[in-house]
């Protein structure tokens, strides 16, 4: 069991570029989230998939983020036409089933500039 | 909708001293209830948790009971060490709702003096 990874670990982009970051869940894992968290806050929820099927996006998740997981595996999660407010530290998460937790990667911490 | 309210911090300790920090929640099912550390340069790790009322959840040395009447779920250990140094959160998941999500704290930083 390697756990969750994700890639790239940092990024720092200029604003107005568009970013794409990857998350590898867990093998059997079906369930994969998408979280976003900003310095002195918990991880907030942006985007849930089942298998390939995206079933929940947050408000915050505007339209210049998509987040697809084409065959039920990896995931990648695109930020076009980055803003500064965009800075952040983006976490994926996977699990089994309900209630029993998550588990998280490390992150992918973006700067834009 | 569903919220967690940690108390405030951070919070300073000598090594040895006990340990509470306060979790409160606000859910309209029947949450489960966990507890997350954050250690220095490290991804979040699942430390405990606790799935139906008066449910007490325990690793580390850490526990945590599920107290429904309070709505709480507060973190307890007995005797710190230097290296419980970390950020915990609190947090909230409907088991039985779509996609079972989680509703985290802001978070609270613990460090331990030796």
């Amino acid at each position: 069991d390697t756990g969750v990874s994700q890639n790239p670990r940092h990024k720092i982009t200029k604003r107005g570029q568009n970013v794409t970051f990857r998350c590898d869940p867990i093998s059997e894992h079906n369930r994969l989230y998408w979280y976003r968290q900003t310095l002195g806050q918990g991880p907030e929820f942006l985007t849930y998939f089942q298998n390939e099927a995206q079933l929940e996006k947050s408000r915050l998740l505007s339209d210049r983020f998509s987040a697809e997981r084409p065959k039920g595996s990896f995931s990648t999660l695109e930020i076009q036409r980055t803003e500064q407010g965009d800075s952040a530290m983006y976490l994926c998460a996977s699990s089994l089933g309900t209630g029993q937790g998550v588990d998280f990667g490390p992150g992918t911490r973006l700067t834009v500039t | 909708g569903d919220s967690v309210t940690q108390m405030e911090g951070p919070v300073t300790l000598s090594e040895e001293a006990f340990l509470t920090i306060n979790c409160t929640y606000t859910a309209t099912g029947y949450p489960s209830l966990f507890w997350y550390v954050q250690y220095p340069g490290e991804g979040l790790q699942l430390l405990l948790k606790a799935t139906k009322a008066d449910d007490k959840g325990s690793n580390k040395g850490f526990e945590a009971t599920y107290r429904k009447e309070t709505t709480s779920f507060h973190l307890e250990k007995g005797s710190v060490q230097v290296s419980d140094s970390a950020v915990y959160f609190c947090a909230l998941g409907i088991p039985t709702g779509a996609n079972s999500k989680l509703t985290f704290g802001k978070g609270i930083t613990l460090s331990v003096r030796p």
